[in-house]
């Protein structure tokens, strides 16, 4: 079946600095990218959408130059959280959407900053 | 803008039967996936439902009524490992292609 790698699963950083979470499609090509974030007891909150080769699509109220996404394959995504700050903590998990196999999502990435 | 509105709590014992019900607004729409997820892990596939009508894997089932837009996932002989949080999810276009969607989640607590 359809695999989604996700690291690191968990990351601890210093505040004002940037952290990378990589999404890795390991059998299957991701035309897209998903990346959701979700606080706790909350509902995944859609991010922004990647396609292989173009700029993200990010939703509403997300600030894209400070959640910088790459979607230079069809098979790695990347999120860029720059200079995080505490509110930023959070549960960040990758779905990818292949034509065969639907969304398959990530192990997610639990993100401290302190 | 589209929203999915659940239940936020729902609790039953063991062997029970459980309905969670889901009522969504969007444009666009594909279809009404469900998934489930433990505290800590990633969200887990349950079904998805393109068309009206019912839709059975094993104890879960899912249900679809697009003119009313409105589903539910139902649970059947509950178990303990069924406690989790559910979701509901459309699949909508957008930009040219689609997108998943999430609903508010739903706490199920299993009791003995």
């Amino acid at each position: 079946g359809a695999v989604v790698s996700q690291h690191p699963s968990r990351v601890i950083c210093k505040s004002g600095t940037s952290v990378k979470i990589e999404c890795r499609s390991l059998d299957f090509q991701a035309t897209t990218m998903f990346w959701y974030r979700q606080f706790p007891k909350q509902s995944l909150m859609l991010m922004a959408t990647s396609n292989e080769g173009s700029k993200a699509t990010y939703e509403q109220g997300v600030e894209k130059d400070k959640f910088l996404i790459n979607h230079a394959s069809l098979t790695l995504s990347t999120l860029t959280v720059t200079s995080a700050h505490p509110e930023d903590s959070s549960f960040y998990i990758c779905s990818a959407a292949g034509t065969l196999y639907g969304y398959t999502f990530g192990s997610g990435t639990r993100l401290t900053v302190v | 803008g589209q929203s999915l509105e659940q239940p936020s709590e729902v609790t039953a014992v063991e062997g029970a039967i459980v309905q969670i019900n889901c009522t969504y607004q969007t444009s666009g729409f594909y279809g009404l996936s469900w998934y489930q997820q433990h505290d800590g892990g990633a969200p887990t596939f349950l079904s998805y439902n393109a068309l009206d009508g019912l839709e059975e894997t094993g104890r879960f089932s899912s249900f679809l009524s697009r003119s009313d837009s409105y589903g539910y996932l139902l649970l059947q002989e509950l178990q303990m490992k069924d406690s989790a949080s559910y979701f509901c999810a459309v699949r909508e276009s957008a930009g040219g292609g689609n997108k998943l969607t999430f609903g508010t989640g739903t706490q199920l607590k299993v009791e003995l």
